[in-house]
């Protein structure tokens, strides 16, 4: 049972440069987030996906894009990467849209731009 | 409005008790709560409700005072594996499930 699973685990990208982080899950979850990690910053929501079929912005969308492929994956992309978005990325899926189900977080994406 | 935790790091012996706190300027629905270890992924740990009761097992546990909108999480005889970042993370609704996450308290606990 994997759970989320997050690729690549690591990315070095040039400024400009574009990329796509990939999550699948095999819970059956219904809702999926993108959250972002910086030190001292928690985890800020980029965007997230209350069920399939729908997207929604967070707390720091700018500079994002975002795709629910289908229930199991939702793909998080960087148009144009600046040196502000270096951080660790994590993906993680709850059962519902409502707040009282736990996240299952996966191992996030260490993202350095330079 | 993103939550306050206090304190922002802690330093304890095996077997001392610790109490970590997580406040909000806002009415909250839910609050949840995560452990991270250092290079690896948040594990949720309880989810305290609006109106619900105090949540734990064994040495963890955590209450929600509502009238201060603050969530308390209690860690009793403090192991070493209890080291770590924890995050709280709150709802504003029973309707969404996105979470607004502190900016985390580090506990370090020394044999």
């Amino acid at each position: 049972n994997a759970g989320v699973t997050q690729t690549p685990k690591f990315q070095v990208l040039k400024t400009g440069q574009s990329m796509t982080l990939q999550c699948a899950q095999d819970m059956n979850h219904n809702s999926m987030y993108w959250y972002r990690q910086d030190p001292g910053m928690g985890l800020r929501l980029i965007y997230y996906s209350a069920s399939e079929g729908t997207t929604d912005k967070g707390e720091v969308p700018n500079g994002y894009n975002v795709s629910r492929l289908n229930k199991r994956e939702f793909s998080l992309r960087l148009e144009s990467a600046a040196p502000s978005q270096t951080s660790v990325y994590f993906c993680a899926s709850s059962e519902g849209g409502q707040a009282f189900y736990g996240y299952t977080f996966g191992s996030g994406t260490r993202l350095t731009v330079v | 409005q993103q939550p306050v935790q206090s304190p922002q790091a802690v330093i304890l012996r095996e077997g001392e008790d610790a109490v970590i706190n997580c406040s909000s300027s806002k009415a909250l629905y839910s609050v949840h709560w995560y452990r991270q270890k250092h290079g690896e992924a948040p594990v949720f740990l309880m989810i305290l409700l609006k109106g619900g009761e105090q949540k734990g097992h064994e040495k963890i546990s955590a209450s929600f005072n509502e009238k201060k909108q603050q969530s308390s999480l209690y860690l009793t005889a403090s192991q070493l594996s209890y080291s770590g970042t924890y995050f709280c993370g709150t709802s504003l609704s029973s309707n969404t499930g996105k979470l607004i996450f502190g900016q985390g308290t580090t506990l370090q606990v020394k044999p």
